[in-house]
């Protein structure tokens, strides 16, 4: 069975950092591409980036919106995908969560959320 | 503003029929794969439809995807009251070299 477990969410303080983990099982973790989709209080999803797999790279996409902030890396021998927040900002406060990508977000863990407050 | 658009909401009546329409540009719908996923309250998303039109194990085939040109619509029949949900298309965008969804659509089973 496919479980994603995304952790390290928590309060922070605007111009901080933080990092979050998705720890993958029950599937081949260095196979797939892996994402970050985070959903803010009563909104919509938002696309933040994602990870390909070694096989095609391993390089990153990301959003406008978090470009040059955000930065997605994978340790395979682990499986675990990791996206590092920097500079914080108020508006990044969401649900982070880290669908598997294979052309579509087919698998989803239960999230984690990130508070950017002073 | 979201770069595909949908109805904010939809509703019909139990055992009814319902579309929701995604609408983008050929960026991306226009040139990508569709895929619809549905959230129920406090829960994360699940994936609905994939490749425009596939259904993952699980997916009743009660829901059904289609795309024309830079459209794409979720068609859902039989209505259930636990269809009630958030229903969100998504796609590539090529230009923005970027994942994009539409705003969602909340369905209302009356």
């Amino acid at each position: 069975e496919v479980q994603l477990v995304e952790s390290g969410g928590g309060l922070v303080q605007p111009g901080r950092s933080l990092r979050l983990s998705c720890t993958a099982s029950g599937f081949t973790f260095g196979d797939y591409a892996m994402s970050w989709v985070r959903q803010a209080p009563g909104k919509g999803l938002e696309w933040v980036g994602f990870i390909r797999s070694k096989a095609y790279g391993g390089t990153t996409e990301y959003a406008a919106s978090v470009k040059g902030r955000f930065t997605i890396s994978r340790d395979d021998s682990k499986s675990i995908a990791y996206l590092q927040m920097n500079s914080l900002k108020t508006e990044d406060t969401a649900v982070y969560y880290c669908p598997r990508y294979g052309g579509h977000f087919d698998y989803w863990g239960q999230g984690s959320l990130v508070t950017v407050s002073s | 503003q979201s770069v595909l658009t949908q109805p904010p909401s939809v509703s019909a009546a139990p055992g009814q029929k319902v579309t929701i329409s995604c609408s983008g540009s050929s960026s991306n719908i226009g040139n990508n794969y569709v895929s619809w996923y549905k959230q129920l309250p406090g829960t994360a998303p699940k994936l609905l439809i994939y490749e425009n039109n596939k259904r993952p194990s699980g997916t009743p085939d009660r829901f059904s995807g289609s795309k024309s040109g830079t459209s794409a619509t979720l068609g859902i029949t039989g209505l259930q009251t636990g269809d009630e949900a958030d229903y969100y298309c998504g796609t590539w965008d090529s230009s923005l070299s970027a994942g994009v969804f539409g705003g969602g659509t909340k369905l209302t089973v009356l």
